[in-house]
C-alpha cells in the first residue's frame, strides 16, 4: 500500500527557515515524479513545486521561486522541501503528492502544518 | 500564474446531476489533455477523482465524469449522493511546466 508521510512543519518567525520531509513507501519511489502542494487555513490548494523521478528536472510556482528548494533522495525514498525567507503568507498545510500524470496526483500524504508568525 | 476559475458553490438534491465548471486559458486548460479533478472532504487530503480530462482512477465511482470544451473543463456527478458533499478542485498542467489549481467549489447535497 502506498504511504506518504510528511514531517518537519512547525512554528517559525518571518524570515526563518524550515525543511520539510516526505517519507514514501509501498511503491518504487525512483520511478515517480513528486510534488509539494499547500493549502492555507480555510483556503484552496496551491501547487508549490515538482521534481522529476531522477531529480534532474525541477519546477516551482512563482511564490516559491528563489526561496524554496525541492530535492529528493531516492536511496532513502524521501522527498524534501527547504523553505527559506519564510513569510506570513507561507502559513499552510503542506502536502506531498505522487504524480500519476502531468496534473494528476494519485496519492497524497496527510500534510504537515507550517505556521509563520511573529 | 492565475488560478483557474470555478464557481464557489453548487448544490443539488440526491439523484440529480450536477456540473462544476473550470475555466482557464489556452496556456493551461486548453493547451493539453492534462486536467484533473480532486475531491476533498473536511480534514482530509485531496483525492484524485478525474485525470487527463476524462479518466477515472480505479475505485472512483462511474457517477463521476469529466470533459473539456476549449478552455473550460467540467466535472459532472450523475445521481449525486450525500457522500459526494465535499470541496472539488480542478487542476491543469501549463505551457510553462507548472500546475495551477482552481479556487475550489463547495458541493452541497440538499
Amino acid at each position: 500500500e502506498v504511504h506518504l508521510v510528511e514531517s518537519g512543519g512547525g512554528f517559525v518567525q518571518p524570515g526563518g527557515s524550515l525543511r520539510l520531509s516526505c517519507a514514501a513507501s509501498g511503491f518504487t519511489f525512483n520511478t515517480y515524479g513528486m510534488n509539494w502542494v499547500r493549502q492555507a487555513p480555510g483556503k484552496g490548494l496551491e501547487w508549490v513545486s515538482e521534481i522529476s523521478s531522477t531529480g534532474s528536472t525541477i519546477y516551482y510556482a512563482d511564490s516559491a521561486k528563489g526561496r524554496f528548494t525541492i530535492s529528493r533522495d531516492n536511496a532513502k525514498n524521501s522527498l524534501y522541501l527547504q523553505m527559506n525567507s519564510l513569510r506570513d503568507e507561507d502559513t499552510a498545510l503542506y502536502f506531498c503528492a505522487r504524480e500519476l500524470t502531468a496534473a494528476g496526483f494519485d496519492y497524497w500524504g496527510r500534510g504537515t502544518l507550517v505556521t509563520v508568525s511573529s | 500564474q492565475s488560478a483557474l476559475t470555478q464557481p464557489a458553490s453548487v448544490s443539488g438534491s440526491p439523484g440529480q446531476s450536477i456540473t462544476i465548471s473550470c475555466t482557464g486559458t489556452s496556456n493551461d486548460v486548453g493547451a493539453y489533455n492534462s486536467v484533473s479533478w480532486y475531491q476533498q472532504r473536511p480534514g482530509q487530503a485531496p483525492k484524485l477523482t478525474i485525470y487527463d480530462v476524462s479518466n477515472r482512477p480505479s475505485g472512483v465511482s462511474a457517477r463521476f465524469s469529466g470533459s473539456r470544451s476549449g478552455n473550460t473543463a467540467s466535472l459532472t456527478i450523475s445521481g449525486v449522493q450525500a457522500e459526494d458533499e465535499a470541496d472539488y478542485y480542478c487542476s491543469s498542467y501549463t505551457r510553462i511546466n507548472t500546475r495551477v489549481f482552481g479556487g475550489g467549489t463547495k458541493l452541497t447535497v440538499l
